[in-house]
């Protein structure tokens, strides 16, 4: 059971460049979501997902496209990178009927864009 | 719209000192609390929650937690730190069910 997994674990690419950041799960959880740590701001959403197929906009979408096909995996593009997309991004996880609301966090994906 | 407000960007304090970590968040409806907490160059985990019931909440690593509705307050302690819980913790709250909304941090320096 590895729980939740991402990668790259570091990354630059330059401004205009693409990619995809990668976030997996075992725990055949419903609910996936990505957030973006910067310092001073505490982790804010990006995009969350409540089951495969099913995507929305959390407080700092623009520039990010997500989708789900199955429940493990669910992969946050960046469409054309710019510095202000310098962060870490973390994915999580939680169970959809799980009352305790916990959220498994992966170990992070550092990203600079120069 | 709920909100959450960590008092203290930084908190230095001696090893073996007791320490609080102080959050404040807004909502005018019921709110599930959290406090992770985030080691150097690691994902995020769950120190402890309050979800309903008792107002006094005890997490992992020694760490409790006090709701106090009247305040809107959820605060973080622990009575005897030691330099492992260096970190940098994370108050949070679910809105809607789903969407956690988290406090800008609050980094804790443990000296020797």
């Amino acid at each position: 059971n590895a729980g939740v997994t991402q990668t790259p674990k570091f990354q630059v690419l330059k401004t205009g460049q693409s990619m995809t950041l990668q976030c997996a799960q075992d725990m055949n959880h419903e609910y996936m979501s990505w957030y973006r740590q910067d310092p001073g701001m505490g982790l804010r959403l990006i995009h969350y997902s409540v089951g495969a197929g099913i995507t929305d906009q959390g407080e700092v979408p623009n520039g990010y496209n997500v989708s789900r096909s199955t429940t493990e995996d669910f992969p946050l593009r960046l469409l054309s990178a710019a510095p202000s997309q310098t962060s870490v991004y973390f994915c999580a996880s939680r169970a959809a009927f799980d009352r305790t609301y916990e959220q498994y966090f992966g170990p992070g994906t550092r990203l600079t864009v120069t | 719209a709920q909100s959450v407000t960590q008092l203290d960007s930084q908190v230095p304090v001696f090893e073996e000192a007791p320490v609080e970590l102080r959050c404040n968040y807004s909502s005018s409806v019921s709110v599930y609390l959290f406090w992770y907490v985030q080691y150097p160059n690691q994902g995020l985990q769950l120190l402890l929650k309050y979800l309903s019931g008792s107002t006094l909440v005890k997490g992992i690593n020694g760490f409790e937690a006090e709701f106090n509705k009247s305040q809107t307050s959820f605060h973080l302690r622990k009575p005897s730190v030691h330099i492992s819980d260096t970190a940098e913790y994370f108050c949070a709250v679910i809105r809607g069910g789903f969407k956690t909304i988290f406090g800008a941090g609050t980094r804790l320096f443990v000296k020797a």
